[in-house]
This record gives structure tokens, C-alpha cells and sequence, in this order.
């Protein structure tokens, strides 16, 4: 099975803080993902690449910026956080072809802005 | 920018009983539809998926999908308490890369 691996799993910052969270796969995909999960939004995406360097933006990319830095590195970088961008962060990856939507998550990075 | 909403937002059922749950989608052009579902602190993981208009049966799990009438669904035969998560329903536009969730339905089953 595919194998998404997020750090920190834990992180507390303070309003105005900066944070990095970190993603790898290991199964050559060519499709990364970052996504935030709120009680009562679901899944909402904020940024996602389909390649090194390639970046596009997502449904909800405000405060946020990303790099991909090889195929298998995905940073997520919050330059001042919010309270609001206390949420649950799930990375993703997909892809060796046709990208059907079968994508493989992380077991998510929880962020708590004070 | 595709909008996909699902109903109810919780469920009960009990233990041998048939889970149903319903998901619209408003982009036309979308072609792959999936079902994720999510156990308590873990990530999500893909159920199952259809591309095709009708029924798609994997064991205990049914998808069904009209793409004339915007809509997508899952049914859950013989329900195990296991089975109790978070299911969300994805769909992708063609060639986009790009998955869109619903906010989820939450799976109780009952003893």
C-alpha cells in the first residue's frame, strides 16, 4: 500500500507564528495534495502539484503557500498563523498515470494556533 | 467551481442493517466518483469507485451513480459496528487532478 508519511503530527504555534508541515510518499505518484479538515467542511483542499516544482492552487489557499520540492517532498508553510488555520492537515498523493481520484493519505498533522 | 454536498449528515443503524447515503455533485463534466471513508484518528482511506452510470457492487458495499441527475450513492448491507466512520463522497473533474469532498456522513451502527 502507498505510503504518505506527515511531520509534525503535533504542532502548537502562536498567532503570527510561522510552521512548516512536511509530506513524503514513497511510491513514485506524480499528484500531492494538502487538505484541511474541519468539523462541518469536510475536507477542503488547499493546494496541490502534480510534479516538482509545479504548483496549483486549491479551493482554499488563502495563508497558505506550498512547494514541492522533489517528487516525493510536499511542504506546507504557514508564514502567520491564525487561529483560524487551527484545523486538522492531511497530505495526499495519486497518480502513476491517468489520475482517477484514488489518492492516499497521511495519517494527518493536527495545528493549533493560539 | 464543482460543489458536492451530502446527506444525512449522521446515521444510525442497527447491527445487520442496510446504511444508504446520498451525494450530489453539480459539475457535468465530472467523470470519476468515489467513496472514502475514515475511522476515528486515523486518514481517510478509498472505499470504492465508479465511473459508470448504474451499480457497482464490492462485497457489502453498492455504489450507484446517475450522472443525468447529479447524484451518487453508497449502501451498506449487513452493517458491522466496523463499519462505523466518517464517509465522504470525492469527485474529480476530467484530467484535473483535482478531488472535491463532501463534508461527510457519519456511520453509527449499533449492536
Amino acid at each position: 500500500e502507498a505510503a504518505v508519511t506527515q511531520s509534525p503530527r503535533n504542532k502548537v504555534t502562536v498567532t503570527g507564528g510561522n510552521v512548516t508541515l512536511s509530506c513524503r510518499q514513497t511510491n513514485s505518484h506524480n499528484y500531492m495534495y494538502w487538505y484541511r479538515q474541519d468539523t462541518g467542511h469536510g475536507l477542503r483542499l488547499i493546494h496541490y502539484s502534480y510534479g516538482a516544482g509545479n504548483l496549483q492552487i486549491g479551493d482554499v489557499p488563502d495563508g497558505y503557500k506550498a512547494t514541492r520540492t522533489t517528487q516525493e517532498d510536499f511542504f506546507l508553510l504557514l508564514e502567520l498563523a491564525s487561529p483560524s488555520q487551527t484545523s486538522l492537515y492531511f497530505c495526499a498523493s495519486s497518480g502513476t498515470g491517468t489520475n482517477t481520484g484514488q489518492l492516499y493519505f497521511g495519517e494527518g498533522s493536527k495545528l493549533t494556533v493560539l | 467551481q464543482q460543489k458536492v454536498q451530502q446527506s444525512p449528515e449522521s446515521l444510525i443503524v442497527p447491527e445487520g442493517g442496510m446504511a444508504s447515503l446520498n451525494c450530489t455533485f453539480s459539475d457535468r463534466n465530472s467523470q470519476y466518483f468515489w467513496w472514502y471513508r475514515q475511522h476515528s484518528g486515523e486518514g481517510p482511506k478509498a472505499l470504492m469507485s465508479i465511473f459508470s452510470n448504474g451499480d457497482k457492487k464490492e462485497g457489502r458495499f453498492t455504489a450507484h451513480l446517475n450522472k443525468a441527475s447529479l447524484y451518487v450513492s453508497l449502501h451498506i448491507k449487513d452493517s458491522q459496528p466496523s463499519d462505523s466512520a466518517l464517509y465522504f463522497c470525492a469527485v474529480s473533474s476530467t484530467n484535473t487532478g483535482k478531488l472535491t469532498f463532501g463534508d461527510g456522513t457519519v456511520l453509527t451502527v449499533k449492536p
